[in-house]
């Protein structure tokens, strides 16, 4: 299995502009978590899906977020417009019911100059 | 206070001692808790995870939990300059795991 699968890996942009982050779930998991890591905050769920719908989207920090998964093997999460504190790796990650992800993609580090 | 929370080190350790990864956590009905190891520059992989009060042990790995103190804690016996990472506790909270900020231990040879 190719496991979690995410690009880009690495993201430079100017503050502003829309980014797109992707990713394809481990085939037959159901469940997929979007996450930020920084080192002042550590590792914070943006938002999970259970069968291709949104459960609980709290930790998204506000408006300029968004996440959709259009079908099992694919999601994305795009900011808009982008901010300098946006400046994070994000993670994905997929696993099968709703127990806790244990399989992470190799993450996209997003930097917002 | 933070709903999970650890010493970020860096915890070191020689090579062959008993490394002691420590994590508190806030919500007394927490039922589940993981380890998560991150090499630098990594994703997070799960490494342990314990349900009971009491020890559970993987090879070189134990988790401890003490429900009533609200602690989490990992044993790493023989420490390895392999193990040299960060370690995050995590915490169940309903359907979403809750991490503290992580321990980076370094086992030096």
């Amino acid at each position: 299995d190719a496991g979690v699968i995410q690009s880009p890996r690495h993201e430079v942009t100017e503050m502003g502009q829309e980014v797109t982050l992707r990713c394809k779930p481990i085939s037959g998991h159901n469940s997929l978590f979007w996450y930020r890591q920084t080192m002042m905050r550590g590792l914070e769920l943006l938002i999970y899906f259970n069968n291709n719908v949104p459960i609980d989207d709290s930790g998204m920090p506000e408006d300029r977020f968004s996440a959709k998964m259009p079908n099992a093997s694919f999601s994305t999460l795009k900011i808009q417009p982008s901010e300098p504190r946006d400046s994070a790796v994000y993670f994905c990650a997929s696993n099968l019911g709703r127990d806790p992800p244990q399989y992470f993609g190799p993450g996209t580090r997003l930097t917002v100059l | 206070q933070k709903e999970v929370e650890q010493n970020s080190g860096p915890l070191s350790v020689p090579e062959g001692a008993i490394a002691s990864l420590n994590c508190t956590y806030s919500d007394r009905g927490s039922q589940s808790f993981f380890w998560y190891r991150q090499y630098s520059g990594k994703s997070p992989e799960l490494i342990m995870f314990i349900y009971s009060n009491g020890d559970k042990e993987d090879g070189r790995f134990t988790a401890q939990l003490n429900k009533a103190s609200q602690y989490v804690s990992l044993l790493i016996r023989d420490s390895q300059p392999s193990d040299s990472a960060t370690y995050l506790c995590a915490v169940k909270r309903g359907d979403k795991l809750i991490f503290g900020t992580g321990t980076r231990l370094q086992v030096f040879p």
